[in-house]
This record gives C-alpha cells, structure tokens and sequence, in this order.
C-alpha cells in the first residue's frame, strides 16, 4: 500500500488564490520531504527540501514567497502556493524515504490548473 | 554538481523482447544511490530498482535489472521479456552522500518514454 500520501490530488483554482497541497508519510517518519515539480512530458524538477522543525531548503529559482514550505511534523509536510498564476499550472508531487539507502517514496501528485 | 542524462527520449519495443534504457550519470561523490522508476499515465511514480555506488553485484528484481559500469558511469535499466504494461516513461535518479542520510536529495534524469508493441 501506499506508504507516502498526497491530498488534494486535483485541484482546480482562480488566479491570484493561494492553495495548499498536503504530504504525509504514513507509516514512518520523515525529517526529509522533497518536492517536484513535473511540466508536461517533462522530468520532475526538484523544487525544495522540506526540513522538520526547520527552514525548507529551496533549489536555485524556487521562489520561497511563492512557494511556502512548512514541515510542522515528522508526517507531514505542506506546500502552498501562494497568489497562484496560470504559469504555477503543473504537476506537484512530494515524496520522503525512510533512510538514504531507500528508495524515495513518491505521493500520487496534485495536479494543478490556475484559471 | 551532479548530473543525470538519458539519451534516449522515445523507444518502442516489440512485446517479449528486451529492452535497455539507458542512463549515464556524473557525481565527484564516492558514495551515491542509482534509481530507476516509472511513471504511467496515470502519473505515480513507482520505484523498481536500486543500485548502491559500493554494491559488487548488479541490481536485479524480477524482470528488471540493472547494468552497473561503475568506470564508466552508467546504470542501465534491461527489462526482460517486455510487457504491454511495460508502456511508460522510465526516470533514472541518482542520491549523492550516505546511504544513510535520507537528506540526500534525488535528481532525475530527463526521461525515457517506453512503448511496448503489440
């Protein structure tokens, strides 16, 4: 079953609202979430690493206002975008392993469409 | 930096043979992780094999193993006797540092879309 779950997994929204997508590890804790992002027949792009108790870890181009990480727990972990565009419209998807030998455990993703 | 290249964007494949996808990758890290996983349509992304930088042995699991040339850097996904099921696209990803940091981030590689002919 599922060890790494991701909600909304759809999610339509106006421009200019903000939207939060959750992750949560089910049946371990995770200090580490990652989060991807995945255009269309394209890679998936490491985005942030979310860090317990701590500041996200942001690659080179993420904008960390736009793109709020919080990492309140050791299950969960929560991404919102904030005064979404229509060029914030992709696939997010997070994921967490329980040590570095083991694979990443990927969430089912949240696609989402700015209108 | 480390780095990730697939050099084969698209493959089709008759059903029942077997196909290799390739993947080089470039770290100055001694220790690292080598993944291969899939995603179908549906977009999940499913894990299938991994491949530890100190592992002697090539990877196997099932219909799916990997070839490790550690010297020249590359980490090739062979899936045997293919299956329709098989139609995806196939990421491989590399983990630098420890085995045991799950800090380590993934890359991925840009991708192979594999189709499995009838």
């Amino acid at each position: 079953g599922a060890v790494v779950s991701q909600h909304p997994s759809r999610v339509i929204c106006k421009s200019g609202t903000s939207v939060k997508i959750e992750c949560r590890s089910l049946d371990f804790q995770a200090t580490t979430m990652f989060w991807y992002r995945q255009f269309p027949k394209q890679s998936l792009m490491l985005m942030a690493t979310s860090n317990e108790g701590s500041k996200a870890t942001y690659e080179q181009g993420v904008e960390k206002d736009k793109f709020l990480i919080n990492h309140a727990s050791l299950t969960l972990s929560t991404l919102t975008v904030t005064s979404a565009h229509p060029e914030d419209s992709s696939f997010y998807i997070c994921s967490a392993s329980r040590t570095g030998g083991s694979p990443l455990h990927f969430g089912n993703g949240t696609r989402l469409t700015v209108t | 930096a480390q780095k990730i290249t697939q050099t084969q964007p698209g493959m089709f494949v008759q059903e029942k043979e077997a196909v290799t996808l390739d993947c080089t990758y470039d770290t100055s890290d001694q220790s690292y992780g080598l993944f291969w996983y899939k995603q179908p349509s549906s977009g999940e992304m499913i894990f299938l094999i991994y491949q530890g930088s100190y592992d002697e042995q090539n990877a196997t699991e099932g219909r799916y193993s990997l070839n490790f040339q550690k010297a020249r850097k590359s980490a090739n996904l062979v899936i045997s006797a293919s299956q329709l099921g098989d139609s995806a696209m196939y990421f491989c990803a590399m983990r630098e540092g420890s085995r045991y940091s799950s800090a380590s981030k993934i890359i991925f590689g840009s991708g192979t879309r594999l189709s499995i002919r009838p």
